[in-house]
């Protein structure tokens, strides 16, 4: 069965410098990786998409790569400040019957501390 | 214009009881999906609506659990004969169902739902 793993249940890094959060997947050929954020008691909002014949994606501070060899994500947050504390999910999907459907990773807690 | 609304925000119920959890999408997002997290988890998917196709329900752990989507709009589920593993957050999210575009999905705020 498919199965998305990411990097580490948490991580804590200093403010200012770069934040890398990990997706890996197996038994999986998507057609399009996702990132979402969530905040405590929140639903999650989308913050970037790749498709599998991109290999990176921008959008002000986050960058996305997608290795489709590797099966691998990798999220940046570049400059981080204390508000981008927050748990970071990736999502699989198109690799079903529907394209619209897609599988969440278990999710990263990302603390910016001061 | 209005986001993904849910209803109850919290629901407490006694183990044994049946429970109806409510999704109101984004008005004209014919793709709707059911999830749920438990605390500190990933979000579980439960089910899928897109359009008038048959729902995927690959995702519900039990018999229990089922959902309708009425109208193409708002959708139900519910949770018959509640566990006490049954407690958790249940989101929905509802997306454009549109090839070729970001497949972003928007979410509710969630039901907490706290089986005694």
């Amino acid at each position: 069965s498919q199965k998305i793993e990411q990097n580490s249940e948490a991580l804590n890094i200093q403010e200012g410098k770069t934040a890398t959060l990990t997706c890996n997947y197996t038994n999986y050929s998507p057609a399009y990786l996702q990132w979402y954020r969530q905040d405590p008691g929140r639903g999650p909002v989308f913050l970037l998409l790749i498709r599998e014949n991109e290999k990176e994606k921008r959008k002000e501070r986050l960058k996305v790569t997608f290795d489709t060899t590797l099966k691998q994500s990798l999220f940046h947050i570049t400059a981080s400040q204390p508000a981008d504390s927050a748990t970071y999910l990736c999502a699989l999907g198109g690799g079903y019957s529907s394209a619209s459907k897609i599988i969440f990773g278990s999710g990263t807690r990302l603390s910016i501390r001061p | 214009g209005a986001g993904v609304s849910q209803s109850p925000s919290n629901k407490v119920t006694e183990k044994g009881k049946d429970v109806e959890l409510r999704c109101d999408p984004i008005s004209g997002h014919t793709a709707l999906y059911w999830y749920r997290q438990s605390l500190g988890q990933g979000l579980e998917f439960l089910i899928y609506f897109q359009g008038n196709s048959a729902p995927d329900k690959s995702g519900l752990p039990s018999d229990r659990f089922s959902a309708e989507r009425t109208g193409g709009s708002v959708s139900t589920l519910t949770i018959q004969r509640t566990q006490q593993e049954d407690s958790a957050v249940y989101l929905c999210a509802s997306s454009t169902g549109l090839a070729g575009l970001s497949y972003e999905q928007y979410f509710g705020p969630g039901t907490r739902l706290t089986v005694t």
